[in-house]
């Protein structure tokens, strides 16, 4: 069956380094989304990739879609305290359906 | 508009009692999710409607579990008899398929059994 994979589980950053975490499917994803939660919060929608080798940004985050749209990446330059949370992807098992999120990946950042 | 309303926002019930958990979603949304999150099992989804209508409970754990969604501006998640396992973050979200943007979360019922 299909498998989704987020890593890594944490990571941690001196403010100012650059952050990525990646979801890569043993499977074709029809598309695939991105939010952030912080801490106590809910989950907040960030973005929608659905083409392949699509690349969206968004200020200091970079949202890139595999060319064989089976892996998928958020890259934020210059980490802020701001950008602490988890951060997970999300994808529809089949078309019509309801997301699955992935286990997130858990970012702390230190001034 | 207001998001997702849910409530309560915190509920802490001892074991065997019925736990009622409501959720108003963004007017006009056709679909509503009801998820559940914990440390060890992450975001599961646990059931979700298109246009009032059940369309997958799959993800129901168990027939403690059942869930209501009597208009297009309410539902219910319902436990009856609650476990200390059922403990977890419950969160309702809503989309529109005419818009194709993310969902849109509740702040969650966080519920403690005990």
């Amino acid at each position: 069956g299909q498998q989704v994979m987020q890593i890594p589980q944490y990571q941690h950053v001196q403010e100012g380094e650059d952050f990525t975490t990646y979801c890569n499917s043993s499977t074709t994803l029809s598309n695939i989304q991105w939010y952030k939660q912080r801490s106590g919060g809910h989950p907040v929608f960030l973005i929608q990739l659905v083409k392949s080798g699509e690349v969206k940004k968004q200020k200091r985050l970079t949202f890139q879609f595999g060319e064989a749209k089976k892996n998928s990446s958020l890259h934020i330059t210059a980490t802020q305290t701001t950008d602490v949370g988890t951060y997970f992807c999300a994808w529809f098992r089949q078309a019509g359906t309801a997301l699955i999120f992935g286990k997130g990946t858990t970012l702390s950042v230190s001034s | 508009d207001a998001g997702v309303i849910q409530s309560p926002r915190h509920e802490v019930t001892e074991m065997g009692q019925e736990v009622t958990l409501r959720c108003k979603p963004i007017s006009g949304h056709d679909y509503l999710f009801w998820y559940r999150q914990t440390m060890m099992r992450g975001l599961e989804l646990l059931i979700y409607f298109n246009n009032n209508v059940p369309i997958d409970d799959s993800g129901m754990p168990e027939d403690r579990f059942s869930a209501k969604m009597p208009n297009a501006s309410f539902s219910t998640l319902k436990i009856q008899p609650s476990e200390p396992r059922d403990s977890a973050v419950y969160f309702c979200a809503s989309s529109s398929t005419a818009a194709n943007y993310g969902y849109t979360f509740g702040s969650g019922t966080r519920l403690t059994v005990v």
